[in-house]
């Protein structure tokens, strides 16, 4: 079974700042997917970031990126001039490749992040 | 625009009493979830469907039914909501691989 472990329920950040949110998954397979998903007060699930575990390069995305670590199964995000907007719940998550069958999201138990000005 | 969208928003609904909930998309994805998730907690998988294949998680309580009539449409059905049901119900989408889209949710209350 894959376990995502996200240890800091909550964090705060100043606007501008940098901050990184931390997370760690367990699994026995090789050909999976990490996320980072951001959940605002609206509710709707937003695909921030994907990391593909056979590539060692991290992923960017604009003020976002990632530090994975894979032989630790470690990934966290950065996040870099935090805005108001980043305000949120963010929720690491997590899926094993199989073929001809559909994968499955298992997410960690998230991290609200709360920007301030 | 291609999208996940769910309906209602808000249910509110008596305790005992039958509920549907409903998720329509327009991206064509053959693969259908309904996750359940309680305040301040992840998002739980309750079931999927692939294509027209149901596959139920072993802790989804038989009070949880689903439906899938065509590829675009998904219900999920609560025979008899208790209180311990409230919480909101996201649909989300996929072709089977990693690239899920999800929808805004419905938030269902037990009263």
């Amino acid at each position: 079974a894959q376990t995502v472990t996200q240890s800091q329920p909550e964090m705060s950040v100043q606007e501008a700042e940098t901050v990184t949110l931390s997370c760690t998954y367990d699994t026995s397979e090789n050909n999976y997917y990490l996320f980072w998903y951001k959940q605002p007060p609206s509710r709707q699930m937003i695909l921030v970031i994907r990391q593909e575990a056979y590539k060692q390069q991290n992923a960017t995305e604009n003020r976002f990126s990632v530090n994975f670590q894979k032989a630790a199964k470690s990934f966290s995000l950065k996040i870099s001039d935090s805005q108001l907007g980043d305000t949120a719940m963010y929720f690491c998550a997590f899926i094993v490749r199989y073929t001809g069958t559909a994968s499955k999201l298992t997410f960690g138990t998230g991290t609200r992040l709360q920007v301030t000005l | 625009d291609a999208m996940v969208i769910q309906n209602p928003r808000y249910q509110v609904t008596q305790f005992g009493k039958p509920v549907t909930l409903s998720c329509s998309q327009t991206l064509n994805h053959n693969v259908m979830y309904w996750y359940q998730q309680k305040s301040s907690q992840a998002p739980k998988l309750l079931f999927h469907y692939y294509d027209k294949d149901f596959n139920n998680e072993a802790d989804t309580p038989d009070n949880f039914q689903s439906r899938r009539p065509n590829t675009s449409f998904c219900f999920l059905d609560i025979r008899s909501p208790g209180l311990g049901d409230a919480a909101m119900y996201l649909c989300a989408t996929s072709r089977g691989d990693y690239g899920y889209t999800f929808g805004s949710g419905t938030r269902l209350t037990v009263v």
